[in-house]
This record gives structure tokens, sequence and C-alpha cells, in this order.
């Protein structure tokens, strides 16, 4: 079935990098997202890669896709207290052209 | 050009009372999408529509109809509220392959 997994908390120290993980279940998976959730707000596309790339670089954000194992990852250098949202895994099913499914948000909080 | 946009943005409805939550988008997109939104329990897709023309129901489609009214307008209905249906509610629209783009939400409680 279709299933895209994330822990739900992550806290990490302001200047640290922070790794939001990710596991999903359907192989044939187009496009994966990073999505952020500031309070209040809807959900507003930080970045994406293709399914047949390993990783895409932009300014502070690394994603990271191992298609083996079914991982995606979000690296966030010098993670910075505007970084604090909850963070969504999405996935594009190419047996369903229009369907996008979610994970259940990693929420990141900074410590000082 | 406002992206989407969902009216309205918070509303209390007593049980058993109706209402339709609006979407609309101004991107020419085909795809369009009624979310919801439960602490811990990340989005929960109610129904999508393809195409003009077209719906079909998501993950948690009971207690909720949609009418897909031309290819900017997406609505959501409830017929009859329940306290259950307490939620914030996401509308979005996506290009053919492309990312979704996601509406301000809508609060709504059921009392």
């Amino acid at each position: 079935g279709e299933d895209v997994e994330q822990s739900l908390f992550l806290s990490v120290r302001e200047g640290d990098s922070s790794v939001i993980n990710c596991t999903y279940t359907d192989s044939s998976s187009t496009y994966l997202y990073w999505y952020k959730q500031e309070p209040g707000a809807g959900l507003q596309l930080l970045t994406y890669i293709f399914s047949n790339m390993d990783m895409k670089q932009d300014q502070r954000l690394t994603v990271l896709l191992n298609k083996k194992d079914k991982h995606l990852s979000l690296r966030i250098a010098d993670t910075q207290t505007g970084d604090s949202a909850i963070y969504f895994c999405a996935e594009s099913i190419y047996s369903s052209a229009s369907k996008i499914i979610f994970g259940s948000g990693t929420r990141l909080s900074i410590r000082p | 050009n406002a992206g989407v946009t969902q009216t309205p943005k918070f509303q209390v409805l007593k049980t058993g009372q109706s209402m339709t939550l609006q979407c609309a988008q101004d991107m020419n997109h085909n795809s369009m999408y009624w979310y919801r939104q439960d602490p811990g329990m990340g989005l929960r897709l109610i129904y999508y529509s393809a195409s003009e023309g077209t719906t079909d129901k998501g993950e948690v489609p009971n207690g909720y109809n949609v009418s897909r009214l031309n290819k900017r307008e997406f609505s959501l209905r409830l017929e009859s509220a329940a306290p259950s249906q307490t939620s914030v509610y996401f509308c979005a629209s996506r290009a053919e392959g492309r990312e979704q783009y996601f509406g301000p939400g809508t609060r709504l409680t059921v009392t």
C-alpha cells in the first residue's frame, strides 16, 4: 500500500544542522517533496526531488534520496529560530497521476 | 495572481448544521484537492478532482461531498456536521506532475 512515515518531533540547537527523515513504501514514486508549515498557516513547498536523482542542494537545504531503502531526508544547515515549523514529506504516486501522499509531519523545535 | 484562496477562514457550526467550504485557484491547474489536518495525523485526503467534471474519494470521504464547479473552483460540503469534523481544512491545486499549492486553510469547529 501507499504510506509515508516520519518521526513526530525533532529538537536541535540553534546553529546546528537538522536532519529530518522520511520513509515511503511506493516504489513507483515520481516526485518526492518537502513542505513546511508554520503555525496557523498552510503548507509551503520547500523543495522537491525527482525520483531518478540522489541528491539536491538548495542554499541551506540538502535533500538525499535512497531509492533502494525508500528513504528521504532533509538537512537544514545552520538551523535558525525561523526554521521552527512542521515539515511534511510527500510522494507523488505514478499509478495515480493526481494523488500525493503525505507523512504525518515532523515538528522541528530550536533550542537556544 | 492570488494562488489558492479559501473561504471562510474560520467557522463554528452546531451539530447537524450544513455548510460549504469554498476554494478557488487562478493558476489554471487541472487537479484540486481537499484535505483535513488533525493534530498528530498530518494531512488526510478527503476528495480530489483530477480534472474539471471528475471527482474521486480520498482516504476519509465519509460525511463530505464535493463539487468541481469549473476548472477554478472546488467546493466541499458538510451536509450534517458532527463534532468529529472539527478540523482545519486545506484546499490545494496542482499542475500535472508538479507540486501542490495550498490555500491558507479553514478552521472549523463543530459543537
